[in-house]
This record gives C-alpha cells, sequence and structure tokens, in this order.
C-alpha cells in the first residue's frame, strides 16, 4: 500500500527555515518523479515543485531560489527545504506521488503539515 | 500558457447526478487533465485520469459513480448517484514541460 507521510511543519518567523519531509512506503521515491503542493487557508492547490527520478528539479516562480527539493534514498524520504520564508508562504504542504507513465498526474498524496509563517 | 478554468461552485441533489467541467487554455485542447477531490478539512485524493479523447483510468477504489468524458478544450468529471460524502472540493489538474497547473477547484455542495 502507498503512503506519504508529510512532517516538519510549525510556525516559523518570516525570513526563517524550515525544511518538511515526506517518509514514503509502499514503493520507491527514487524510481518515481515526486512533488510538492500547497494550499494557502482558504484557497485552492499550487503547484510547488517536482523532483524527477532522473534528479532533474522544477519549481513554480513562487518559490524558485528560496525553496530546494530533494531525497534520501536510503531512508525513502522526499524533503523540501524551505528558506527566506514569507507570509505568503503559509499553507499546508502536501506530498504527492507523480504517475509513473506520464510523469504528469498526481496519483498519490499524503494527509499535508501546516507551516504558519508569522511573527 | 497553460491554464486551466473551473466554476467555483455547484450544487446537486443527494440521489442525482453532476456534471463538473475544466476548461483547458486556448491552443491546449489536446492536453490530458487528472480530476482530485478533496473533502473537507482532509488531504487531496486522485480520482482519475481524463484524456482529450474521453478515455479515462480511475485511482484505487474509486467508485463507478465517477466518470469522465472529453469535448474539446473542456473536461468533464459526472458523478451520478449524488452521496453526502460526495460533498467537496474538486480540483482538476494538468502538466507541461517542468510545469504542473491546478484549475481553481469547484465547490460541490449536496443538497
Amino acid at each position: 500500500e502507498v503512503q506519504l507521510v508529510e512532517s516538519g511543519g510549525g510556525l516559523i518567523q518570516p525570513g526563517g527555515s524550515l525544511r518538511l519531509s515526506c517518509a514514503a512506503s509502499g514503493f520507491t521515491v527514487s524510481s518515481n518523479y515526486m512533488s510538492w503542493v500547497r494550499q494557502a487557508p482558504g484557497k485552492g492547490l499550487e503547484w510547488v515543485s517536482v523532483l524527477s527520478s532522473g534528479g532533474s528539479t522544477y519549481y513554480a516562480d513562487a518559490v524558485k531560489g528560496r525553496f530546494t527539493i530533494s531525497r534520501d534514498t536510503s531512508k525513502n524520504t522526499l524533503y523540501i527545504q524551505m528558506n527566506s520564508l514569507r507570509a505568503e508562504d503559509t499553507a499546508v504542504y502536501y506530498c504527492a506521488r507523480v504517475d509513473s507513465g506520464y510523469q504528469g498526474y498526481f496519483d498519490y498524496w499524503g494527509q499535508g503539515t501546516l507551516v504558519t509563517v508569522s511573527s | 500558457q497553460l491554464v486551466l478554468t473551473q466554476s467555483p461552485s455547484a450544487s446537486a441533489s443527494l440521489g442525482a447526478s453532476v456534471k463538473l467541467t475544466c476548461t483547458l487554455s486556448s491552443g491546449h485542447s489536446s492536453y490530458a487533465i487528472a480530476w482530485h477531490q478533496q473533502q473537507p478539512e482532509k488531504g487531496p485524493r486522485y480520482l482519475m485520469k481524463l484524456d482529450s479523447d474521453g478515455s479515462h483510468s480511475k485511482g484505487d477504489g474509486i467508485p463507478d459513480r465517477f466518470s469522465g468524458s472529453s469535448s474539446g478544450a473542456e473536461r468533464y468529471l459526472t458523478i451520478s448517484s449524488l452521496q453526502s460524502e460526495d460533498e467537496a472540493d474538486y480540483y482538476c489538474q494538468t502538466w507541461g514541460t517542468g510545469n504542473w497547473v491546478f484549475g481553481g477547484g469547484t465547490k460541490l455542495t449536496v443538497l
């Protein structure tokens, strides 16, 4: 059974840094494209970043240069390092697996972890 | 620019059917999309991938009440025999080269 469990969220001051983790089970993270998607309070889903199976990284313009996606194959875990955080980064962050065929759609989701950026 | 447009809200009665629409931006009418459901206070759940010819493949455990269809740049999600647990936000999603896009979502109310 595929499972994704996020952790690492919390309250952080503007300008601060935070690293989120996504522990995967039931499949191998390094064999799939993996993604982070966020949802600001009361808003819709927003794509944040993708890490390809080959190691290529992709970022939304809103986070480019501030966020870094990575993985640890020994732990079968996906990460996102978030620096220079802003109030507008406040959101629930979801980890999602990208389908292995088209590398296009998200076929499994985690339950999310809340990041609040506030002084 | 790759954009998906959804109506903000829809409603239908318990036991009835409802058809939600997702429209692809100009020049992108051949793109496949995916539909995702988000029940209140929960994470999203993948429902199905939907191709431009209307063929679709559903996620694990998705009931037959959920189906998809396509016409031109429009992609549809039809839910039949509506149940109370179908009250949720529904998002369409697509992808391009190095870019993944969501529609704004449709909030479905079951009356």
